[in-house]
């Protein structure tokens, strides 16, 4: 697509909830990362794609996060059981193959996600 | 760990006044540094990059130079303008342009500029 494509673009929900985000990268990056901006914060690294590597899991917070990748396209953070912390903007990015001048991101608009 | 610092906001000036907004950073490497700049309603774009040290990187009147001695790359422009309200972001990677590492980033400054 023409850029990194995210959502929903606003998701309310009930503490204790499951939820699901989606980010569609651009076509041909091969690199796929997740970030979360909470309110007044820098941007928190999440997870890391990078083709078919292992994914980079090292900035989840806790394992009511998770994320996968099919096909190494589209990418799915779910949240179980959600908290009013987990109220954040998530932010998804992606990067061209490696040695391909890979290392500017793009980012899509983001996710704001709010726990009630 | 690798780190960003930047000035703290909001930044409110008038139209055709200079900006500057501060980074510095830490890093465990040789880090790539960028800046990220977000519109309202819009994702984060890069506004400009530098990969080594004394490059100085440039787009829309922006400028930053990649200070190795101070660790820094403050974002400058010599005359602002109301379409440059947004929030804009410092941040570096480590590692060679193909290498698997992720952006850490600063905490935002939010730039308002008045007409």
């Amino acid at each position: 697509g023409a850029g990194v494509s995210q959502s929903p673009s606003n998701k309310v929900t009930e503490k204790g909830k499951d939820v699901e985000l989606r980010c569609d990268p651009i076509s041909g990056h091969t690199a796929l990362y997740w970030y979360r901006q909470s309110l007044g914060q820098g941007l928190e690294f999440l997870i890391y794609f990078q083709g078919n590597s292992a994914p980079d899991k090292s900035g989840l917070p806790s394992d009511r996060f998770s994320a996968e990748r099919t096909g190494g396209s589209v990418s799915t953070l779910t949240i179980q059981r959600t908290q009013q912390e987990d109220s954040a903007v998530y932010l998804c990015a992606s990067s061209r193959p490696r040695g391909q001048g890979a290392s500017e991101a793009f980012f899509g608009q983001g996710t704001r996600l709010t726990v009630v | 760990g690798d780190s960003v610092t930047q000035m703290e906001g909001p930044v409110t000036l008038s139209e055709e006044a200079f900006l500057t907004i501060n980074c510095t950073y830490t890093a465990t490497g040789y880090p790539s540094l960028f800046w990220y700049v977000q519109y309202p309603g819009e994702g984060l774009q890069l506004l400009l990059k530098a990969t080594k040290a004394d490059d100085k990187g440039s787009n829309k009147g922006f400028e930053a130079t990649y200070r190795k001695e101070t660790t820094s790359f403050h974002l400058e422009k010599g005359s602002v303008q109301v379409s440059d309200s947004a929030v804009y972001f410092c941040a570096l990677r480590v590692g060679t342009s193909g290498s698997a590492r992720q952006l850490t980033f600063g905490s935002g400054t939010q730039l308002t500029v008045l007409p």
